[in-house]
This record gives C-alpha cells, sequence and structure tokens, in this order.
C-alpha cells in the first residue's frame, strides 16, 4: 500500500532563517506531488505541484522554492523566512500517469511551521 | 475556473443529532470528481469518499451518507447520529476533467468546523 511521510511535524524558526520540509511517498511511481499551505482561517492554498523529476509548478508567487529531487521525494524550501510563512504545510500525491483523472489525493500529517 | 462553496463556516450539534455539511461547486468542465476529506484535531487530510459527475447515485457508508445534485450544482455530506469523535473540519474538493496545465489539482472549498458536544 502507498504511504507519505512529511516531516518535521513542527517547526520553529527564527524570521531570515532557511527552511527545508521534506516529503516522500512510498508505494508507488510517478505520482502527482503537491505542497499546500493552511492559514489560520483553514482554507487550503496550493503553493506548488510536481508531475515528475525536476519538473516544478507554481501557483503562488512567495518566498518558498519546492524540489522534486527523485521520483517520490518533494522538498518545500525557503533562503529566508517571513513571519508570513508560518502556517500549516500538507505534502499530498495522487496517481500521475496511467491513473484515472479522478483519482483521489492522499496527505501526508503536515508540518506546523511558526516564524518568530 | 473552479470553485467550490461552503458556506457553512462552523456548526455545532449536541451528540446523536444528524448534521449536513453543504457544498456547492462550480465547474465547466462536464466530467468532473467530489471529494469529502476530514481533518481532524492533528491535522492530517484524511479522504472520505469521492465521487463522479457521471454517477448520481447517492451513497450511504455506515453513519455517513453523501447527497450529490448535478442540477444544483451540490455534494451534501450528512452525518448520521453524531459521536464527539466527528468533531473536525470538513473540506469538499472538485478535480476538473481537464484540469490543464495543473495537474489534477483539488480545488477545496474553504472547509467547515463541526463541533459535536456531548
Amino acid at each position: 500500500s502507498q504511504t507519505i511521510h512529511q516531516w518535521p511535524a513542527t517547526l520553529v524558526q527564527p524570521v531570515g532563517s532557511p527552511l527545508s520540509l521534506e516529503c516522500t511517498v512510498e508505494g508507488t511511481s510517478n505520482p502527482n506531488l503537491y505542497w499546500y499551505r493552511q492559514a489560520a482561517g483553514r482554507g487550503l492554498q496550493l503553493l506548488f505541484y510536481s508531475v515528475g523529476i525536476g519538473q516544478i509548478s507554481s501557483e503562488v508567487p512567495q518566498n518558498l522554492s519546492a524540489s522534486r529531487p527523485q521520483d517520490r521525494q518533494f522538498i518545500l524550501s525557503s533562503k529566508k523566512l517571513l513571519l508570513s510563512d508560518s502556517g500549516f504545510y500538507l505534502c499530498a500525491w495522487s496517481g500521475g500517469a496511467g491513473y484515472p483523472v479522478g483519482t483521489e489525493a492522499f496527505f501526508g500529517q503536515g508540518t506546523r511551521l511558526t516564524v518568530v | 475556473a473552479q470553485k467550490v462553496t461552503q458556506a457553512q463556516t462552523e456548526i455545532s450539534v449536541v451528540e446523536k443529532e444528524d448534521v449536513t455539511l453543504d457544498c456547492v461547486y462550480e465547474t465547466r468542465d462536464t466530467t468532473y470528481y467530489l471529494f469529502w476529506y476530514k481533518q481532524p484535531p492533528s491535522g492530517e487530510l484524511v479522504f472520505l469518499i469521492r465521487r463522479n459527475s457521471f454517477d448520481e447515485q447517492n451513497e450511504i457508508s455506515g453513519r455517513y451518507s453523501w447527497n450529490f445534485q448535478k442540477s444544483t450544482s451540490s455534494f451534501n455530506f450528512t452525518i448520521t447520529a453524531s459521536q464527539v469523535v466527528d468533531s473536525a473540519v470538513y473540506f469538499c474538493a472538485l478535480r476538473g476533467r481537464r484540469s490543464s496545465g495543473s495537474a489534477r489539482q483539488l480545488t477545496f472549498g474553504s472547509g467547515t468546523q463541526l463541533t459535536v458536544l456531548p
């Protein structure tokens, strides 16, 4: 069965420090991968998605970047964190090419980031 | 463009009451997919159900049921005999058939916070 791992679970970082959140998926190949952010107001905002190694698309211009160095690894980064980067970050995967379009997405347990 | 609206931001019920969470969607796609997710206090989004636009058969699963009405673009979710453990934020989501340029991304509603009181 497929599983998704995301870490760390919580993180407190000072303003201006770098960030690296990692997400890995097991049990599937060539998944679509996503990073979402959930601010205090509960809405889920898609930040980045990837359909393959090295292929990253950004939905919202911001202080963050993403990379996919391996098929099942997705990394969210920042060189210098801002206070506004605080939030709950969720990684997700869904079936890629060869899967039905309507396949659901499965989410990791999330990282609660507080920038101080 | 796709849009999902969950007009109910917060709902409180007493245990054993039935509760319905509303979801209204907009899409130009003729084929699309609707989802419900549950987010308990731990934060993880838990997938509950998927419905295809070409299948309007409603579904019951234990205490959960879903009412898909294509004519009114609604996909409502009902919990029967609610329990305290049902307390969570519930999200409705939509994916269009084309989803071109977005790698099958989900468009989420803003969520409904359900609190079930003992």
